[in-house]
Parts: C-alpha cells; structure tokens; sequence
C-alpha cells in the first residue's frame, strides 16, 4: 500500500496560465475526492468520483476548473486562467465505499502559488 | 446546510496537561464524525471516528464521544505530549457517499 500520490508537491505560476495536477489513489479504491485548503482553514470539498463517474461539484468549482478520472484510477484536475485567488493547497483523498463512516486516506497535497 | 464549529486556537498546554477541544455540528440525517490530524509538514490523517450516537471513537490516548443530543463531538486526551503538537480538525461524513465537511481547525502546541 503506497498511500495516495499527487504531482507536483508545488507549483508556482503566472496568473492567467492553465495547472492541471495529478492524483494517482490507492489502487483498491473506486472513491475519489478533491479538496482544497487555504490558510488557517479546513479543506472544502471540490468535487467527488466513484469510479470514472464525476458525481458531484461544489459550488466552489467554478468552469475555469476541470476535473477527470479516466478509467477509475488515476485523477487530474485542471484550473484553466489561473487567479491569484486559485493559490492554495489542493488535495487528493481516496476511500473504498462500504457501510458509513468510510475513512478517506489523504494525499499529501499540491500547493499552488499564482504569482 | 451541514457544517462543523469548532473551538479557535492556538491552544498551548504543557507537557502532560489535559486537552479538550470542543466540537459541534449542524447536520441533517445521521452523519459520521471524524477528527482528522495534520502534523507539521505532513498530509492529513485520521485520528478517530465514530459512525452513530453515542459510540466512542479513540485512538493513540485520544477519545470522542457522539453526542447526538447535544450535537457535539468533543476531542479529549487526559496527558498530552510535545508529539501532539499538531492541527486538528473535526469533521462529519455527509450520509450520501461520504463527502467530508472540515470544521477551520485547531492549532495546539504543547511545550516541554
């Protein structure tokens, strides 16, 4: 068990560029989540996957972001015209869905800067 | 809609002290709740759970317990060590397929 990954751990950029992250779950799992996590506060919840299907998008997710899971494994997320609002910490979590209280395994973060 | 509140910090205590950090919810249904941990440098982790009232989730000398009356999910360890030092966050389980509503956290520092 390797645990969630996420590529890049950082990532700084110019406003208005496009940032897509990756977010490779544990492998038995078929639930995936984005987070994302600004200073001195929780994570708020972006978007959720069971398998391939994009089930569910915050309204904190607005179209400048995309978010795929091809073949129910591995995700990305896109943010395409980067703000200076967008930078923050995005996080990966994948969970395998059974009775309540599925315990979501985090991944370590990208944290983005728009400079 | 669900969220969580939980008591602002920093929180600094002595080695050896005892910590409480409070924890209430607003939920509809009957949500699980969680306290995650994030230790400096490192990804979040789960702490303890608990998935209906009344159950008592606990783990590396920590406990909470699922208060449904009182709507509150309390984070108590009786002798708290410089290792603890750490951010903490509650957090509830939403019924559907588990999203996870974060309360802001918790910052504790504990000092030798």
């Amino acid at each position: 068990d390797t645990g969630v990954s996420q590529d890049p751990r950082h990532k700084i950029t110019k406003r208005g560029q496009n940032v897509t992250f990756r977010c490779d779950p544990i492998s038995e799992h078929n639930r995936l989540y984005w987070y994302r996590q600004t200073l001195g506060q929780g994570p708020e919840f972006l978007t959720y996957f069971q398998n391939e299907a994009q089930l569910e998008k915050s309204r904190l997710l607005s179209d400048r972001f995309s978010a795929e899971r091809p073949k129910g494994s591995f995700s990305t997320l896109e943010i395409q015209r980067t703000e200076q609002g967008d930078s923050a910490m995005y996080l990966c979590a994948s969970s395998l869905s059974s009775l309540a209280g599925s315990e979501q395994y985090f991944g370590p973060g990208t944290r983005l800067t728009v400079t | 809609g669900n969220s969580v509140t939980q008591m602002e910090g920093p929180v600094t205590l002595s080695e050896e002290a005892f910590l409480t950090i409070n924890c209430t919810y607003t939920a509809t249904g009957y949500p699980s709740l969680f306290w995650y941990v994030q230790y400096p440098g490192e990804g979040l982790q789960l702490l303890l759970k608990a998935t209906k009232a009344d159950d008592k989730g606990s783990n590396k000398g920590f406990e909470a317990t699922y208060r449904k009356e009182t709507t509150s999910f309390h984070l108590e360890k009786g002798s708290v060590q410089v290792s603890d030092s750490a951010v903490y966050f509650c957090a509830l389980g939403e019924t559907s397929y588990d999203k996870v509503i974060f309360g802001p956290g918790t910052s504790l520092s504990v000092i030798p």
